[in-house]
């Protein structure tokens, strides 16, 4: 069974500063996607990021980027320039075609002005 | 982009009775659907995967005939909570991936549905 791991419950930022959520997942398949999410308070899903695992270059969505680095199952995120509308909860997610997403725990993003 | 609405929103409960939650593929057909559970500060959980016209899959735990899923056709898939009870009070969403998709992998999601069951 495929696990995702997200090792940080909550993390802050000040805005307009970087912050970087950590992610690491196990398989032993070697095409799946990956996939960060936002759950706002509202709680409705956002798509922030999807990578590829086949695609060794890291995905970027303009504040956003991830570091994947396929040999050591880790899939971090990259926000930058962070606003107060990021803050939520992400999620991590692990996919291959045809299955479901399977999530991480989720990590909280505090904004601070 | 591909919009998933479901309904309804919120809905309250009494112990015992009965809840359907729908969940519709607007403007794409959804081979698969599938239905995940969040408790409060958790994260989602699979419930169970749909597949339009057949018997849905249900995951370790799930108890197939208090959560009833119907995936009558290529737009809609429903859940039904049958003799809900107060442990069953969660916010259910669903997911569909759409027919085709060209190897995305995206899931869409529907906006989420928040039961309470007094």
């Amino acid at each position: 069974a495929q696990t995702v791991t997200q090792s940080q419950p909550e993390m802050s930022v000040q805005e307009a500063e970087t912050v970087t959520l950590s992610c690491t997942y196990d398989t032993s398949e070697s095409d799946y996607y990956l996939f960060w999410y936002k759950q706002p308070p509202s709680r409705q899903m956002i798509l922030v990021i999807r990578q590829e695992a086949y695609k060794q270059q890291n995905a970027t969505e303009n504040r956003f980027s991830v570091n994947f680095q396929k040999a050591a199952k880790s899939f971090s995120l990259k926000i930058s320039d962070s606003q107060l509308g990021d803050a939520a909860m992400y999620f991590c997610a692990y996919r291959r075609s045809g299955y479901a997403l399977n999530f991480g725990k989720g990590t909280s993003l505090l904004v601070t002005p | 982009g591909a919009v998933v609405s479901q309904h309804p929103s919120w809905v309250i409960c009494k112990s015992g009775t009965s809840v359907k939650i729908e969940c519709r593929s607007l403007d794409f057909q959804a081979t698969t659907m599938f239905w995940y559970r969040q408790f409060p500060k958790q994260s989602l959980m699979l419930m169970a995967t749909s597949n339009e016209g057949s018997k849905a899959t249900y995951e370790q735990g799930v108890e197939k005939d208090k959560f009833l899923i119907n995936h009558a056709s290529l737009t809609l898939s429903t859940l039904t909570v049958t003799s809900a009870h107060p442990e069953d009070s969660s916010f259910y969403i669903c997911s569909a991936e759409r027919g085709g998709s060209g190897g995305t992998g995206e899931l869409f999601f529907g906006e989420g549905s928040r039961l309470t069951v007094l």
